[in-house]
């Protein structure tokens, strides 16, 4: 168990619709980030937070957007769903901002777009 | 751009049968080079940071070195569990101070009793 939860772990939806994913980090890691791991593109970046800002942006659509609440727990907001978006999500938490701090996986949300 | 490439793909091992996979990188300035194992249906799951070349890190069969251009995970005598995905990766330095892992595509590794 690493200790990032993500909920909830499975969503299906139609296309055009919003969805918001949650993660709550280990105790004690400031840091967020999210990936979308699909079967043709491997696991892609999206953004990263740290501490409540936004501090490192990726291959992350206009139409998904995230923020990092006091508590320092996390949503990725998805929507306008298309086919395409369909993937699975995991939020990853470190300790701070030292780039060879490990980050920690959570068990990912399975987003199915019908 | 930071780039990461993964070989062999596909891996089938019997068991005990040791062998090496392969991680190849590209980077501007190397902050980090990260090994993960991941299950079916699971997040990866972190094995190794690598910071400098000639460095090596071992964890029960498993054994991380690193080069200037590549990075080898040398699996000893494995055992059916160490079936799963591999996975190489490198931190990438973004422009408000920000980090992110960029991951190489994996390889799958099937050991069989």
């Amino acid at each position: 168990d690493s200790g990032v939860t993500q909920t909830p772990k499975h969503l299906i939806t139609a296309t055009g619709q919003r969805v918001t994913l949650r993660c709550s980090p280990r105790s004690g890691d400031l840091s967020v980030y999210w990936y979308q791991q699909s079967l043709d593109q491997g696991l892609q970046f999206l953004i990263q937070y740290y501490n409540g800002e936004e501090r490192a942006k990726g291959n992350i659509l206009e139409r998904f957007s995230a923020q990092q609440f006091p508590d320092l727990h996390s949503e990725l907001n998805l929507s306008s769903l298309e086919l395409g978006d369909s993937a699975l999500y995991f939020c990853a938490s470190s300790v701070g901002q030292v780039s060879n701090q490990p980050q920690h996986f959570g068990d990912g949300t399975r987003l199915s777009i019908l | 751009e930071d780039q990461v490439t993964q070989s062999p793909e596909a891996l089938r091992l019997q068991e005990g049968e040791s062998s090496s996979l392969n991680c190849s990188y590209t980077v501007s300035g190397l902050r980090g080079l990260f090994w993960y194992r991941q299950d079916p249906g699971k997040g990866p799951e972190f094995l190794f940071t690598l910071y400098s070349a000639g460095e090596e890190k071992e964890k029960e069969r498993l054994k991380a070195t690193l080069t200037k251009k590549e990075s080898f995970l040398h699996i000893t005598a494995p055992k059916p569990e160490d079936s799963a995905t591999y996975l190489c990766a490198v931190q990438a330095l973004y422009s408000n101070s920000g980090y992110a892992l960029n991951f190489g595509k994996g390889t799958s590794l099937l050991v069989t009793p």
